[in-house]
C-alpha cells in the first residue's frame, strides 16, 4: 500500500485566494483525520470523519475552513479566503476504527499564505 | 479536561548516550498511549503503543516505553542514541472506545556527535 497520500506537498498562495488540500487515505481505513501543525500551537485536530461522515469538526478554526469526504478514498480541506495566519503544515491521517494500531499519517502539505 | 503533557521542549544528547523522554497524561481512565516520531519534513511515524498488560512496551528503532499508572506517565527510552534519532517525538493518548488522538506538544531531540 502506498500509505496516506497528500497533495500538494507545498503550496504558496496569496492572501484571499482559495486553497484546496487533498488526501487519499489507506484503502480499507474508515476513519480520516485532518490535523494542522504550527510552532505556536503544535498538532491540532481540525476534523475527523468516520465512514465518510464528519463526526467532530470542533477544531475547525472558523467558517473559512471546510472539509469534505465524498467517498472512502478521497477527502479535501478547503480554505476560502486564505490568510497569512493559516500558514502551517496540514496533515491527513487515516485509521481503521476499533483496530488500534494508531493512525497512519501522510507526509503533509506545507501551506504558505503571503 | 483530557490532556497530554511533554515537559521537555528540547533535549540534547550525545551520540551513544541514553535518552529518556517524558510524557504525562490526564484522563479519567487509563487511555491507550502512543509515541510517534517526526523527522524533518516528514509525517508522523508510530514508534510504539500501549493498550494494557505488560507495562514495558517495545517499539521500532530500538525504542521502549514504560507505563506507570501511579505517575500517569508513559516515558520513552532508548539505551544508545544514533545521529539518525534526531527528530521530534510526540506522545499521544486515546480514550478507550474513542477515536480522537490527543497529542502532547512534542520534544525535539538533538544529537551531538
Amino acid at each position: 500500500d502506498a500509505g496516506v497520500i497528500q497533495s500538494p506537498r507545498h503550496e504558496v498562495t496569496e492572501m484571499g485566494q482559495e486553497v484546496t488540500l487533498r488526501c487519499k487515505p489507506i484503502s480499507g481505513h474508515n476513519s480520516l483525520f485532518w490535523y494542522r501543525q504550527t510552532m505556536m500551537r503544535g498538532l491540532e485536530l481540525l476534523i475527523y470523519f468516520n465512514n465518510n461522515v464528519p463526526i467532530d469538526d470542533s477544531g475547525m478554526p472558523e467558517d473559512r475552513f471546510s472539509a469534505k469526504m465524498p467517498n472512502a478514498s478521497f477527502s479535501t480541506l478547503k480554505i476560502q479566503p486564505s490568510e497569512p495566519r493559516d500558514s502551517a503544515v496540514y496533515f491527513c491521517a487515516s485509521s481503521l476504527a476499533g483496530d488500534w494500531y494508531g493512525y497512519t499519517f501522510g507526509s503533509g502539505t506545507r501551506l504558505t499564505v503571503v | 479536561a483530557q490532556s497530554v503533557t511533554q515537559p521537555d521542549i528540547h533535549i540534547t544528547v550525545s551520540e551513544g548516550a541514553s535518552l529518556e523522554l517524558r510524557c504525562n497524561y490526564s484522563y479519567g481512565a487509563t487511555p491507550y498511549l502512543f509515541w510517534y516520531v517526526q523527522s524533518p519534513g516528514q509525517g508522523l511515524q508510530l514508534l510504539l503503543k500501549y493498550f494494557s498488560g505488560d507495562t514495558l512496551v517495545q517499539g521500532i528503532k530500538g525504542f521502549e516505553a514504560e507505563f506507570k499508572r501511579s505517575q500517569s506517565s508513559f516515558n520513552l527510552r532508548k539505551p544508545s542514541v544514533h545521529w539518525s534519532d534526531a527528530a521530534e517525538y510526540f506522545c499521544a493518548a486515546l480514550k478507550a472506545a474513542g477515536n480522537k488522538l490527543t497529542f502532547g506538544g512534542g520534544t525535539r531531540v538533538l544529537v551531538k556527535p
